[in-house]
């Protein structure tokens, strides 16, 4: 079972910090994705990484999946309310979950204003 | 606009009852996924239809759970004789492309379901 551990579960901060959170795995992906979800609704894709190393800047977001490819960080530079939601890591695998797709619990951020 | 819708929103039914979620993909995708999310949790797979294929319901948690995909398009997650800790939201996506080596693709998630169980 391919298994992705994301922390911190729970972050509150304010707004105009910066902050970083991770996905972590012992096994190895061939691609990452991050979503994020608000209440009441779907996830919403942010991101796809293939290759280990790789960086992608999506505005004041910054994702970098580890070189292994069994990692990956998401960092927020001078977060903004709208951020708030539930951050959503899910990597790819053959013999993972739905057609190889495994997701994480989940990191609930909210940005206080 | 064109997105997953999901009906009902929000169910509320009573110990041992049967419950039907519907889903209604984007038009034109392949494939559709059900999802169950427990209260501040990420998503448990539930099952996986992709074309003509036979589903993979490898994350049907019991035998009370099965879903159907008529015509290609939309799906029904059925749940029968409803417990307690089938309370969650059951969420529905739909993608275009089919998984593969070095390959990816976008699953694109509707609003869910609350089911609740009394």
């Amino acid at each position: 079972t391919q298994l992705l551990e994301q922390s911190p579960q729970f972050l509150s901060i304010q707004e105009g910090e910066n902050l970083t959170v991770y996905c972590n795995s012992s096994s190895v992906f061939s691609s990452l994705q991050w979503y994020r979800q608000e209440p009441g609704e779907g996830p919403v894709l942010l991101v796809t990484v293939v290759t280990g190393g790789e960086v992608k800047k999506l505005k004041r977001l910054t994702f970098q999946f580890g070189d292994a490819r069994k990692d990956s960080s998401l960092h927020i530079t001078a977060a903004q309310t709208g951020d708030t939601g539930l951050y959503l890591c899910a990597g790819y695998s053959s013999g993972g979950g739905a057609d190889g797709l495994t997701f994480g619990k989940g990191t609930h951020l909210i940005i206080q204003p | 606009g064109a997105g997953v819708s999901q009906s009902p929103s929000n169910k509320v039914t009573e110990k041992g009852k049967d419950v039907e979620l519907r889903c209604d993909p984007i038009s034109g995708h392949t494939a559709l996924y059900w999802y169950r999310q427990s209260l501040g949790q990420g998503l448990e797979f539930l099952i996986y239809f992709q074309g003509n294929s036979a589903p993979d319901k490898s994350g049907l948690p019991s035998d009370r759970f099965s879903a159907e995909r008529t015509g290609g398009s939309v799906s029904t997650l059925t749940i029968q004789r409803t417990q307690q800790e089938d309370s969650a939201v059951y969420l529905c996506a739909s993608s275009l492309k089919v998984w593969g080596a070095g390959a990816y693709n976008e699953q694109f998630f509707g609003p869910g379901t609350r089911l609740t169980v009394l």
